[in-house]
């Protein structure tokens, strides 16, 4: 089945400095979805991305689709520590809406 | 809660025994999910239903069963033939219409 690789697993840094996350596909998708999971929570729909090499903005994320549709990425800016928690990619399955992919996940920790 | 309400949020079971995972939603929508996590890991999809009295199992179904007698109502059983029962159990619905998901606050069962 399709599946996601999602880089890094972990990731810790400064407060105050950049965060990037990727998601790499082997095939074209047709859309993908990032999340954020903050510790002890529930998954929390952030965006959808559609269009080859679409970018989105959500002040101080930057959500990028690939040109070739099989790559994103999620980049924040300065981070803060409610930036905390764990970020999913996910793409659907093209046949029935809801029934997602998910890659594994990048847990930030942002140190203060 | 979003129009989603998973109870109860913590369980603990002992193994060889059946437990079943509530999950209701008041906005009439047709489409609900359920996902297993597990630590470090993805989502991944054990359960879905477009319309009542009719699901689909997802790629993990196996140990797992549910209804949808009501619109508003998707209960997971977990099974005593599930192998690894432990783990983060969340229901979703469809938040928009491109399949982006809603999850509710989500079910951790520990089986001892």
């Amino acid at each position: 089945g399709q599946q996601v690789m999602q880089i890094p697993q972990y990731q810790h840094v400064q407060e105050g400095e950049d965060f990037t996350t990727y998601c790499n596909s082997s095939t074209t998708l047709s859309n993908i979805q990032w999340y954020k999971q903050r510790p002890g929570g529930h998954p929390v729909f952030l965006i959808q991305l559609v269009k080859s090499g679409e970018v989105k903005k959500q002040k101080r994320l930057t959500f990028q689709f690939g040109e070739a549709k099989k790559n994103s990425s999620l980049h924040i800016t300065a981070t803060q520590t409610t930036d905390v928690g764990t970020y999913f990619c996910a793409v659907d399955r093209g046949s029935t809406l809801g029934r997602l992919y998910f890659g594994r996940g990048t847990q930030l920790t942002v140190w203060p | 809660d979003g129009g989603i309400t998973q109870s109860p949020k913590y369980l603990f079971r002992k193994e060889g025994q059946n437990v079943t995972l509530s999950c209701e939603q008041n906005l009439n929508h047709d489409a609900m999910y359920w996902y297993r996590q597990d630590p470090g890991q993805g989502l991944r999809l054990i359960y879905y239903s477009q319309i009542v009295n009719d699901f689909q199992k997802g790629d993990i179904a196996e140990g797992y069963s549910v209804s949808r007698e009501k619109k508003e109502s998707f209960p997971l059983t977990v099974t005593s033939a599930q192998k690894n029962p432990t783990a983060f159990y969340l229901c979703a619905r469809t938040l928009g219409g491109a399949g982006e998901l809603f999850f509710g606050e989500g079910s951790r069962l520990t089986v001892l």
